[in-house]
């Protein structure tokens, strides 16, 4: 069974600074994906961004970009000229893609980020 | 843009009571799934469904949880017997292939 770890139950940051949230996972499959989704006070879950493990290429989305560690089973989110709307949780969760998945996600535990003026 | 739209947006319902909480996937999408998050905990995976039958389940889709795609277009969750333990926010998603996942708005339901 694959698990997803965010070890950091809260981070802050100033507005416009730059903030990385961590995510380890632990899978035995060699082809999956990795994703980051982001959770508001609505508790709507919004995709910011997604990884493929086949490739090598760190996934970027405007000022969301990741830092994905395929041997160190890493997968943190760096979050650039943050703003007061990127304040919310963070979800990291993985999806298998082998012969027998049909794609359920696994969440991490969720990290809350908070924006300051 | 196309979107997984759920019904209705808050459900409060007695316990004991059935529930329905319904679902319209984007169009094209073949594989369908449900979700839960207690307040403040990790969102949990319930149940997938692909091909007009469930794909895969979890420990807490027991007896009292079933799903339908009755009309091609819907996609039901019903909880049979509502307990206290059911509240929870209820996230239907779909995807078009296995490397994406698109949720909806989400159904909080509150068993009082």
């Amino acid at each position: 069974a694959q698990t997803v770890t965010q070890s950091q139950p809260e981070m802050s940051v100033q507005e416009a600074e730059t903030v990385t949230l961590s995510c380890t996972y632990d899978t035995s499959e060699s082809n999956y994906y990795l994703f980051w989704y982001k959770q508001p006070p609505s508790r709507q879950m919004i995709l910011v961004i997604r990884q493929e493990a086949y490739k090598q290429q760190n996934a970027t989305e405007n000022r969301f970009s990741v830092n994905f560690q395929k041997a160190a089973k890493s997968f943190s989110l760096k979050i650039s000229d943050s703003q007061l709307g990127d304040t919310a949780m963070y979800f990291c969760a993985f999806k298998g893609a082998g012969g027998t998945s049909y794609g359920k996600l696994t969440f991490g535990q969720g990290t809350i980020l908070t924006v300051h003026p | 843009e196309p979107e997984v739209t759920q019904t209705p947006s808050h459900q409060v319902t007695q316990m004991g009571q059935e529930v329905i909480l319904r679902c319209v996937p984007i169009s094209n999408h073949l594989y369908f799934y449900w979700y839960r998050q207690i307040l403040g905990q990790k969102v949990e995976f319930l149940v997938s469904f692909y091909n007009n039958e469930i794909s895969e389940k979890s420990e807490i889709f027991d007896d009292q949880f079933s799903v339908e795609r009755p009309d091609g277009s819907n996609f039901t969750l019903k909880i049979r017997s509502t307990k206290l333990e059911d509240s929870a926010m209820y996230f239907c998603a779909s995807s078009e292939e296995i490397s994406q996942a698109f949720f909806g708005q989400g159904t909080r339901l509150t068993v009082v």
